[in-house]
C-alpha cells in the first residue's frame, strides 16, 4: 500500500512568513497533487506535477522523484491562506486504473 | 459553468435507512469518483467510474452502491446506513486519462450523520 505522509500536521505562522509543507510517499508514482481545503469544506486543486517545479502566484510546488518527496511553499503568507493543504499521489493500484492516495493534510493557520 | 454539484450538503439519517447522495458535473468529464473524509485520515476512495456504464470499487466500497447511466451523473447509494458511515463525502471528476493523472475537480461535499 502506498503511504503518503505529510508534515507538519499543524502549522501556525505570522502573516508574511515563508511557509513550507512537506509530503513524502513510498512507491513510484505518475503524478502528485496538491489540494487546498477551506474551512467551509470545499476542495480545490492547486497543482498537479510529475517533475520539477510549478509556480502559481505566491504558491510554489516542487517534487523530487528520486527522493519521493514534494514540498509546497507559500511566500508572503496571508490569513486567507489559512486552510488544510492535502497531498495526493497517483499510482497504479492492483488493477489497471491509477488511483489517488491522500495524505491526512496539514492544517495551516496564518495569524494577522 | 457549475462544475461538480453535490446534493444534499447536510443529511441526518437513522441507522438502517437508505439514501442517495447525488453528484453531477457539467464538464463532460469521463472520470468520476466518490471519497469519504474522516477526521485524522486522508480521503479514501469508495467507488469510481471511468465512463458511462462502467464502475469499479475503491478502497472502502462496503455498504455503498454506485451507477453511471450518464456521463453527467454519478449517484452514491447507502443501502442500510450504519453509524460507521458518518463522514463527509466528496465527489470528484476529471478529464480523459487514467484516474489521478489529471487535475481533480471536487464538489463541496455532503456532511452525513448516522444516528
Amino acid at each position: 500500500k502506498n503511504e503518503v505522509e505529510q508534515s507538519p500536521q499543524n502549522l501556525t505562522a505570522q502573516e508574511g512568513e515563508f511557509i513550507t509543507i512537506n509530503c513524502s510517499y513510498s512507491v513510484g508514482i505518475s503524478a502528485l497533487h496538491w489540494l487546498q481545503q477551506h474551512p467551509g469544506g470545499g476542495i480545490v486543486s492547486l497543482f498537479m506535477l510529475s517533475s520539477g517545479k510549478k509556480k502559481h502566484g505566491r504558491l510554489i510546488a516542487t517534487i523530487n522523484i528520486q527522493e519521493k518527496h514534494s514540498s509546497l511553499h507559500i511566500t508572503a503568507s496571508h490569513p486567507r491562506d489559512s486552510a488544510v493543504y492535502i497531498c495526493a499521489v497517483s499510482s497504479f493500484s492492483s488493477g489497471s486504473a491509477r488511483q489517488l492516495t491522500f495524505g491526512s493534510g496539514t492544517q495551516l493557520t496564518v495569524l494577522p | 459553468n457549475a462544475g461538480v454539484t453535490q446534493t444534499p450538503k447536510f443529511q441526518v439519517l437513522k441507522t438502517g435507512q437508505s439514501m442517495t447522495l447525488q453528484c453531477a458535473q457539467d464538464m463532460n468529464h469521463e472520470y468520476m469518483s466518490w471519497y469519504r473524509q474522516d477526521p485524522g485520515m486522508g480521503l479514501r476512495l469508495i467507488h469510481y467510474s471511468v465512463g458511462a456504464g462502467i464502475t469499479d470499487q475503491g478502497e472502502v466500497p462496503n455498504g455503498y452502491n454506485v451507477s453511471r447511466s450518464t456521463t453527467e451523473d454519478f449517484p452514491l447509494r447507502l443501502l442500510s446506513a450504519a453509524p460507521s458511515q458518518t463522514s463527509v463525502y466528496f465527489c470528484a471528476s476529471s478529464t480523459t486519462g487514467a484516474l489521478g493523472s489529471q487535475p481533480q475537480h471536487f464538489g463541496d461535499g455532503t456532511r452525513l450523520s448516522i444516528l
